[in-house]
């Protein structure tokens, strides 16, 4: 059973695009929803992450929208280029003390030049 | 500060072979954690520790097992290798409390025949 449901599973853009990348959680206990960016052949990094007391968060062109009532949260990648074609995982970490850090299904993002 | 390091890069193994995939740190995380990848399933969290000592079960533990004797180790042990298994292992270390970074390692990509 998936805890953190990821859509879409992949996602073309044209260059400047805004490709946007929703998450969707079942358990409140959750204290914190990173998202990583993994390259081919590479281990994921983290991108960008939130709380869930802040509603947006912005680095750069990438901005986290958080709907705590609705339990979603969503990536959003302003003028898209092709170097931020890569997959896409969402996260979210449990409040409890073992801190267990759960991760979505995946994005796989193609930015077309 | 090589990071996560992990250890082999690539394996291929015959059903029933066993074999320990290797994963040290250096940056003194108390936090260790093994996921596998697949296509369409995302990362999902197979065993974790939160110190040496102390290990627990994650998403997917079956088949596989771990130890902590030390901060820097946490291998992972196939016991008899089954083709279920053939997937990409990422481990990932990362301190305690707070909104910290989780820093995963290159992977091990395993074929089990």
């Amino acid at each position: 059973q998936q805890q953190v449901k990821q859509s879409p599973q992949s996602l073309i853009v044209q260059k400047g695009g805004i490709p946007i990348i929703n998450c969707a959680y079942e358990n409140t206990a959750f204290d914190y929803f990173p998202w990583y960016q993994q390259f081919p052949g590479k281990g994921p990094a983290l991108l960008i992450a939130i709380r869930p007391d802040v509603s947006e968060k912005k680095e750069g062109r990438f901005t986290i929208s958080f709907n705590k009532s609705a339990k979603q949260f969503s990536l959003h990648i302003m003028d898209s280029q092709p170097g931020d074609s890569a997959t896409y995982f969402c996260a979210a970490r449990s409040s409890s003390n073992t801190g267990k850090l759960i991760f979505g299904q995946g994005t796989t993002l193609q930015v077309k030049p | 500060n090589a990071g996560v390091t992990q250890t082999p890069k690539f394996q291929v193994l015959k059903t029933g072979q066993s074999m320990t995939l290797q994963c040290a740190q250096d940056m003194n995380h108390e936090y260790m954690s093994w996921y596998r990848q697949d296509p369409g399933m995302g990362l999902r969290l197979i065993h974790y520790s939160v110190g040496a000592g102390i290990t627990d079960q994650g998403e997917v533990p079956n088949g596989y097992n771990v130890s902590r004797s030390t901060t820097e180790d946490f291998p992972l042990r196939l016991l008899s290798a089954a083709p279920s298994q053939t997937s990409v292992y990422f481990c990932a270390s990362r301190r305690g409390g707070g909104l910290v970074v989780q820093y995963f390692g290159p992977g091990t990509r395993l074929l089990v025949l």
